[in-house]
């Protein structure tokens, strides 16, 4: 596609519900980011993925959230037992290369409200 | 470690003024900066960056952004606002040394608010 696809585009899970947001990257795009962007705040990293491989998962809340690039094409953010301080939106975003000046291109987000 | 700081949380300004948006950065190594936009409802827009060359980096919309290494600041401008410029900017930075990772850094945000 032109862009960063992200779905759903908005998600209302129930506390303890586990929620699955998929990212389907630009065409070719070798990098991928996952960000968490709560309401009135700039966007929090949270893993990157290089093709297949998941080189950083540092920005991972906690061993509830769960990343995955399996073929080095789309991308899951899995989250379990979902909790009310995990309402935000997750932003997904990819780049051509790894190499520091390329340009990150983010989709338009999955919102998430956890009640 | 890196950071991005942008001291304004909102920036009023009328149609037709020019506008700043401040942005100050700190990294170990030489920065990668970036500016992004977001309107309501909408995912980050990337609107220019600087590399390496020349300090004044022209992108999209009519917006621009001096790099000063001086002052480690990569101020956004244009010369004339336009009402449909009232968005949320954001400044970013990734440390050229790399490694592993490349991520972006973003600042807090500044609401633009272009008065007609």
């Amino acid at each position: 596609g032109a862009g960063v696809s992200q779905s759903p585009r908005y998600k209302v899970a129930k506390r303890g519900q586990d929620v699955a947001l998929r990212c389907d990257p630009i065409s070719g795009h070798v990098s991928l980011f996952w960000y968490q962007q709560a309401l009135g705040q700039g966007p929090e990293f949270l893993t990157y993925f290089q093709n297949e491989a998941q080189l950083d998962k540092s920005g991972l809340p906690s061993d509830r959230f769960f990343a995955e690039r399996p073929e080095g094409s789309v991308s899951t953010l899995k989250i379990q037992r979902t909790q009310q301080e995990d309402s935000a939106v997750y932003l997904c975003a990819s780049s051509l290369g790894d190499s520091s000046g390329n340009t990150i291109y983010f989709g338009e987000g999955s919102w998430l409200t956890v009640v | 470690a890196q950071s991005v700081a942008q001291p304004e949380d909102q920036v009023n300004v009328a149609e037709g003024n020019p506008l700043t948006v401040k942005c100050t950065y700190s990294v170990s190594g030489n920065p990668y900066l970036f500016w992004y936009v977001q309107y309501p409802n909408r995912g980050l827009q990337f609107l220019l960056k600087y590399i390496t060359g020349d300090n004044l980096v022209k992108g999209s919309y009519g917006f621009e952004a001096e790099f000063n290494k001086s002052q480690t600041s990569f101020h956004l401008k244009k010369p004339s606002a336009l009402v449909s410029d009232s968005a949320l900017y954001f400044c970013a930075v990734r440390d050229g040394y790399g490694g592993a990772t490349n991520k972006l850094i973003f600042g807090t945000g500044t609401l633009l608010a272009v008065q007609p």
